[in-house]
């Protein structure tokens, strides 16, 4: 069993659809990062929170600590956010290591 | 700041040949790491450096793989022999106070 799980594998939606993507993991972390993958290849970084919500233009990101979870919101979704959206978590063994989530691919329709 | 540089942005070589693969991070950043991205494995983290110094390498596949930061603002993973199933993206991230930065990566075909 993985870590860090992420649903949906992959999600197709029309343009102006509210997205939820979902991370559970089964380790004690510090901290939970959502990471962007365009298809171009390049990372970005978008969220790292280790408690409650952030937001950030029409994304959201939210962690649950007790229930271990964590979604990432996309509001009036646009084609331009179609990407692969990486959870990973700061686990708490005492080192700076990023465990990974292999990945939600994310579609938006036009 | 112009972000994390990687050198080359892609790199086809052949099967024994060396491999080496650069990095310069962002300015005041403490932290260094090294990735490498497949279809089968997703990200995975080689290394990472911690003001210079290597702190955990035991993502590093084998000893054909090698990587060094001489000082704060480069580094390098080295991979001698190559081998095709080395075949994928090596991204280098660095990390200051919170976030990591990720380069553009290095796609690395070895044929």
């Amino acid at each position: 069993k993985n870590e860090v799980e992420q649903s949906p594998q992959n999600l197709t939606a029309q343009e102006g659809e509210f997205i939820t993507i979902n991370c559970s993991y089964s380790v004690g972390i510090s901290a939970l990062h959502w990471l962007q993958q365009h298809p171009g290849g390049g990372i970005v970084s978008l969220f790292m929170l280790s408690s409650g919500k952030k937001k950030h233009g029409r994304l959201i990101a939210t962690i649950n600590i007790q229930e271990k979870h964590s979604s990432l919101h996309i509001t009036a979704s646009h084609p331009r956010d179609s990407a692969v959206y990486i959870c990973a978590v700061d686990a708490n063994f005492g080192n700076e290591k990023l465990t990974f989530g292999t990945g939600t691919r994310l579609t938006i329709i036009p | 700041d112009a972000g994390v540089i990687q050198s080359p942005r892609h790199e086809v070589t052949e099967m024994g040949q060396e491999v080496t693969l650069r990095c310069k991070p962002i300015s005041g950043h403490d932290y260094l790491f090294w990735y490498r991205q497949t279809m089968m494995r997703g990200l995975e983290l080689l290394i990472y450096f911690n003001n210079n110094v290597p702190i955990d390498d035991s993502g590093m596949p084998e000893d054909r793989f090698s990587a060094k930061m001489p000082n704060a603002s480069f580094s390098t993973l080295k991979i001698q022999p190559s081998e095709p199933r080395d075949s994928a993206v090596y991204f280098c991230a660095s990390r200051g106070q919170e976030t990591q930065y990720f380069g553009p990566g290095t796609r690395l075909l070895v044929l």
